[in-house]
């Protein structure tokens, strides 16, 4: 079975630092779907940036980067020039292309603060 | 704001009520997902419909059930409620089934069972 995992329940970075934050998963699927989830204290999930397992460029969105090493299984995000508005949770994902199921497994989160 | 809505946002209620949760997805979406989140943990997949038909189950209970009805719009139902089955549930949605499409979430509705 597919799994995600988070380790880092929380980290903090100084506004316009630059932080990363980690993710490991776990599966035999050679071709899937990965994606960081931010959550603000309003609790709307918002897309950040995702992946294509079979495409070997890093996606980037404007600061939000990941660094996708599929054979290590990471999928990290780096946030660069960090503002106050980053401040959430962050959730990385894993989705399955397999049509037959439907597997979205979601990491713990991590907490992101941002320090003036 | 994604464009999906979900009412109520909050629902206090006893244990063993029944109570039902309402998602309307984006204008032209087919597609409706339903999600739990306990505190300050991931989101767990419940049930997802495509275009009125149930197209796939996650850890969804005995307990729960929902529907998609005609208009789209989507209800989950939970029932003989537990301490355990408060949370934050989540409706997405999106324009097709397959992982290509990105799903827009919903603001949420937090459930408190007492």
């Amino acid at each position: 079975a597919q799994t995600v995992t988070q380790s880092q329940p929380e980290m903090s970075v100084q506004e316009a630092e630059t932080v990363t934050l980690s993710c490991t998963y776990d599966t035999s699927e050679s071709d899937y779907y990965l994606f960081w989830y931010k959550q603000p204290p309003s609790r709307q999930m918002i897309l950040v940036i995702r992946q294509e397992a079979y495409k070997q460029q890093n996606a980037t969105e404007n600061r939000f980067s990941v660094n996708f090493q599929k054979a290590a299984k990471s999928f990290s995000l780096k946030i660069s020039d960090s503002q106050l508005g980053d401040a959430a949770m962050y959730f990385c994902a894993y989705r399955s292309t397999d049509s037959g199921t439907y597997k979205y497994i979601f990491g713990t989160g991590t907490r992101l603060k941002v320090l003036a | 704001d994604s464009g999906v809505t979900q009412t109520p946002k909050h629902l206090i209620t006893a244990t063993g009520q029944r109570v039902t949760l309402r998602c309307s997805p984006r204008s032209g979406d087919l597609s409706v997902y339903w999600y739990q989140q306990s505190l300050d943990q991931g989101l767990q997949f419940l049930i997802q419909y495509y275009n009125g038909e149930e197209r796939a189950k996650g850890n969804i209970l005995e307990r729960f059930s929902a529907q998609q009805f005609p208009d789209l719009h989507s209800e989950l139902n939970l029932s003989s409620l537990e301490l355990g089955d408060s949370a934050l549930y989540f409706c997405a949605s999106s324009v097709g089934t397959g992982v290509a499409y990105e799903q827009y979430f919903g603001p949420g509705t937090r459930l408190t069972v007492t």
